[in-house]
Parts: structure tokens; C-alpha cells; sequence
């Protein structure tokens, strides 16, 4: 299985705060993902990647930005966070071989 | 948009009984994958169907993809205890480029087993 890790597991932030969720893998996959998930609403794409700075948005990038400039490590910031996005979130690496994601454990967020 | 309806959202059963979960859409997706979730932790792959009127067994569950790519059903026979969880299914879309890898998340199954 790819190793995929996420960080921190947990986090409690003010709102206006800055955010950084950290993403790492060690399998060199191409493409990484970053999902939140919400009561409801099952799994939305915020912004995904299929590169070295290679990055696009998804259908809730609103208030979302990411960053990749390493294979291993896709990083999503919350530039101002906000009791909207208190959610969990969770990244994804595509494993060709299955055409299925690899999911994280998720990051717990929320924004007081 | 591509949509995928998730139905029912809850089930609550007892140990031995069958259920079926449905995912049904109005797009045609290229493959649909069902993932099992367990509080805590993120979703695992149980399959991938990528092929119209495709059937996949997995022990006691069985998994189809519909004729037109558009729908798909998990049938789960004489189900445990250990079977409860939150199952979702999550379809791919019928385009490539930058599209590839971008899933369509159903809202999930919330599978609840009584011993």
C-alpha cells in the first residue's frame, strides 16, 4: 500500500487564522487530491494535482489555496479560516493500478 | 456537474439479513469505484467496475455496474456485525485529461448491523 500521511490529525484555529494542512507520500505518485468531508455532502474536491506545480481547482476551492513543489508533499492552506470550514479533511493519491484512491486518515479541523 | 444519489442513507439491520445500496446518476462514467469508511479513519477501496453490466464478488458482496455506466448497486448477503460502516460509492468521469482521477462522491451509506 502507498504510504500516505496526513498532519496534523487534529487541529482547533480562531477564525481570520491562516491554516496549513500537510499532505505527504512516499510513492512517488503523480496525482494528489484534497477532499473535505462534510454530514450530507459526502466527499467534495477542493483542489487537486497532477504535477510539480501543477495544480487545479475543484468544486469548493472557495477560501482554499495549495501548494506543490515537491512529489512527496501537497500542502492546503486555509489563507483565513472560517467556522464554514470546520470539516475533516482528506488527501488522496490515485493508484493507477486500481483506477482507486488511496485515502490519508484525515485532518479534523475546527475553526472557534 | 456530475451527480451521483446515494440511496438509502441509512440502513439499520440485523446480523444474517441481505441489503443493497444504490448510486444513480444521469452521467455516464468511464469507472465507479464503492469505498468502505470506519469512524476515524479514511475510506478504502473495496472495488472498481469499469465496465458496463460488469458484476464484481467480493465474499458476500457483489457489486454491478449498470448497462450504461450510469448507475451501480452493492449487495451485501447475510451481513455481520463487521459490516457496519459508511460505504460510498464514487464515479469517474467519461473524459480524460485534466479531468483523470477527479471522483464524484455519492453522500454515502450509513450501514448500521445489529448483532
Amino acid at each position: 500500500d502507498a504510504g500516505i500521511t496526513q498532519s496534523p490529525r487534529h487541529k482547533v484555529t480562531e477564525t481570520g487564522t491562516p491554516v496549513t494542512l500537510r499532505c505527504h507520500q512516499t510513492e512517488n505518485h503523480r496525482y494528489m487530491y484534497w477532499y473535505r468531508q462534510d454530514p450530507g455532502h459526502g466527499l467534495r474536491l477542493i483542489h487537486y494535482s497532477y504535477g510539480v506545480k501543477d495544480t487545479d481547482k475543484g468544486e469548493v476551492s472557495d477560501g482554499y489555496s495549495v501548494s506543490r513543489s515537491k512529489t512527496e508533499d501537497f500542502l492546503l492552506t486555509l489563507e483565513s479560516a472560517t467556522s464554514s470550514q470546520t470539516s475533516v479533511y482528506f488527501c488522496a493519491i490515485l493508484s493507477t493500478g486500481s483506477y482507486g484512491y488511496t485515502f490519508g486518515s484525515g485532518t479534523r479541523l475546527t475553526v472557534v | 456537474t456530475q451527480l451521483l444519489e446515494q440511496s438509502p442513507q441509512f440502513l439499520s439491520i440485523q446480523e444474517g439479513e441481505n441489503l443493497t445500496v444504490y448510486c444513480n446518476s444521469s452521467s455516464v462514467f468511464s469507472s465507479l469505484q464503492w469505498y468502505r469508511q470506519e469512524p476515524g479513519e479514511g475510506p478504502v477501496l473495496l472495488v472498481t467496475v469499469v465496465t458496463g453490466g460488469e458484476v464484481k464478488k467480493l465474499k458476500r458482496l457483489t457489486f454491478q455496474f449498470g448497462d450504461a455506466r450510469k448507475d451501480s448497486s452493492l449487495h451485501i448477503t447475510a451481513a455481520q456485525t463487521g459490516d457496519t460502516g459508511l460505504y460510498l460509492c464514487a464515479g469517474a468521469p467519461d473524459a480524460g485529461g485534466t479531468s483523470y482521477g477527479k471522483l464524484t462522491f455519492g453522500q454515502g451509506t450509513i450501514l448500521t448491523v445489529h448483532p
